[in-house]
């Protein structure tokens, strides 16, 4: 079966550095893509991954390893307004898009 | 430019009443999605679309179906509503399979 892991909620403070991981197994992939999704609101567009290594846009960056199945997504000098699910979705074979459940990012003062 | 607009955004249906849910977007995207959130759960694809005139199944199509008549607009029906399709329902378009996706707000639907 496909599958893609996160974890369910994290917890971070104002100015610090946050990493989010996802660990998928799907059948094929095409790129590994990251939204954000504020409570209530719909999933916005991040980053896109299909060849391994990072890419950094400003405050945010995603990193992709396909040997191993894994990305990450970099928050630096968080803010309040981060405080978000971050959604972790990949592009398998039939270029559909599998999603994760999310990662619920607390931020505190 | 809307982007990416759903109606209704909120509807309480009895178990059995069925209901249209409208997506319209302005980008002239090719590819329209419709998908369902749920608490723990990922987005889950019900049904999509490759261009006008086109549908095909996603990994929950069970009692949905779609239209598309027209480029810019993605209907999604509701047969006979149960209480398990009580969800968030999210459309989507993007214009190739590798580029992203664009949501709109979501509708919020009750069967009671």
């Amino acid at each position: 079966g496909q599958n893609i892991d996160q974890p369910t909620e994290m917890t971070a403070t104002e100015g610090a550095i946050v990493q989010i991981n996802c660990t998928y197994q799907t059948s094929g992939f095409n790129g590994l893509f990251w939204y954000q999704q504020h409570a209530g609101e719909a999933p916005t567009f991040l980053s896109y991954n299909v060849l391994d290594g990072l890419e950094e846009k400003g405050r945010f960056s995603s990193f992709l390893s396909r040997s191993k199945g894994y990305s990450y997504l970099l928050l630096k000098e968080l803010q309040m307004k981060d405080s978000a699910s971050y959604l972790c979705a990949v592009l398998d074979s039939n270029y559909q898009l599998i999603w994760g459940a999310g990662t619920k990012l607390i931020i505190k003062p | 430019n809307a982007g990416v607009t759903q109606t209704p955004k909120f509807r309480v249906l009895k178990t059995g009443q069925s209901m249209t849910l409208l997506c319209a977007q302005d980008m002239n995207h090719e590819y329209m999605y419709w998908y369902r959130q749920d608490p723990g759960m990922g987005l889950r694809l019900i049904h999509y679309s490759v261009g006008e005139g086109t549908t095909a199944k996603g990994e929950v199509p069970d009692g949905y179906n779609v239209s598309r008549l027209k480029k810019q607009n993605f209907l999604l029906g509701l047969e006979s509503a149960a209480p398990s399709q009580t969800s968030v329902y999210f459309c989507a378009s993007g214009g190739q399979e590798r580029e992203a996706q664009y949501f709109g707000p979501g509708t919020r639907l009750l069967v009671l």
